[in-house]
């Protein structure tokens, strides 16, 4: 079935870039998306890019699909400690519902 | 402008108890969500609905129920509740397009002891 893979960890100093990878299974998936998890909440979206753009990018958000790869990343500029979150990667699947990685935890060093 | 109201936010069951949680939005969305989400794991869903009177299983519905009166409301129903059905559920609810994505709720923090 339709499957999002991503890493679940991630440290950055502060200041750095953080770069969240991520690869999905279904290659009609039309839209593909980031949210943003803080302790205690539920999911915010941050972008979305779909399927035939390469990139995307707002403020200090950079996101890059890889079509071919069906691999999309996300890159953070500058982070700073209110970055530190859970970041979920997420497909349109060709079942008409979203299909969720299991997060990745991205934690910032002073 | 509430978006995804969802109640309670924490609740504790004993084995084999019963609870609805309670899942609002006033967005006018067609399609609303019930996921949970374990320690550590992404989101698996439960059930959804593409709009009043339609439901439908997702990956993990056993223990659970759903209905839709109305298009505002998607309450979950927890029958004869068990130690594994300790998790935060979360409700989300979208327009038919999927380029807006999801909006979710704040979630409900369940144990079952």
């Amino acid at each position: 079935g339709e499957d999002v893979e991503q890493s679940l960890f991630l440290s950055v100093r502060e200041g750095d870039s953080s770069v969240i990878n991520c690869t999905y299974t279904d290659s009609s998936s039309t839209y593909l998306y980031w949210y943003k998890q803080e302790p205690g909440a539920g999911l915010q979206l941050l972008t979305y890019i779909f399927s035939n753009m390469d990139m995307k990018q707002d403020q200090r958000l950079t996101v890059l699909l890889n079509k071919k790869d069906k691999h999309l990343s996300l890159r953070i500029a500058d982070t700073q400690t209110g970055d530190s979150a859970i970041y979920f990667c997420a497909a349109y699947s060709s079942a008409s519902k979203i299909i969720f990685g299991s997060g990745t935890r991205l934690s910032i060093r002073p | 402008n509430a978006g995804v109201t969802q109640t309670p936010k924490f609740r504790i069951l004993k084995i084999g108890q019963s609870m609805t949680l309670q899942c609002t939005q006033d967005m006018n969305h067609n399609y609303m969500y019930w996921y949970r989400q374990d320690p550590g794991m992404g989101l698996k869903l439960i059930y959804y609905s593409v709009g009043a009177g339609i439901t439908d299983k997702g990956e993990v519905p056993n223990g659970y129920n759903v209905s839709r009166s109305t298009t505002e409301d998607f309450p979950l129903r927890l029958e004869l509740a068990a130690p594994s059905q300790t998790s935060v559920y979360f409700c989300a609810s979208s327009y038919a397009g999927q380029e807006y994505g999801y909006t979710f709720g704040s979630g409900t923090r369940l144990t079952v002891v």
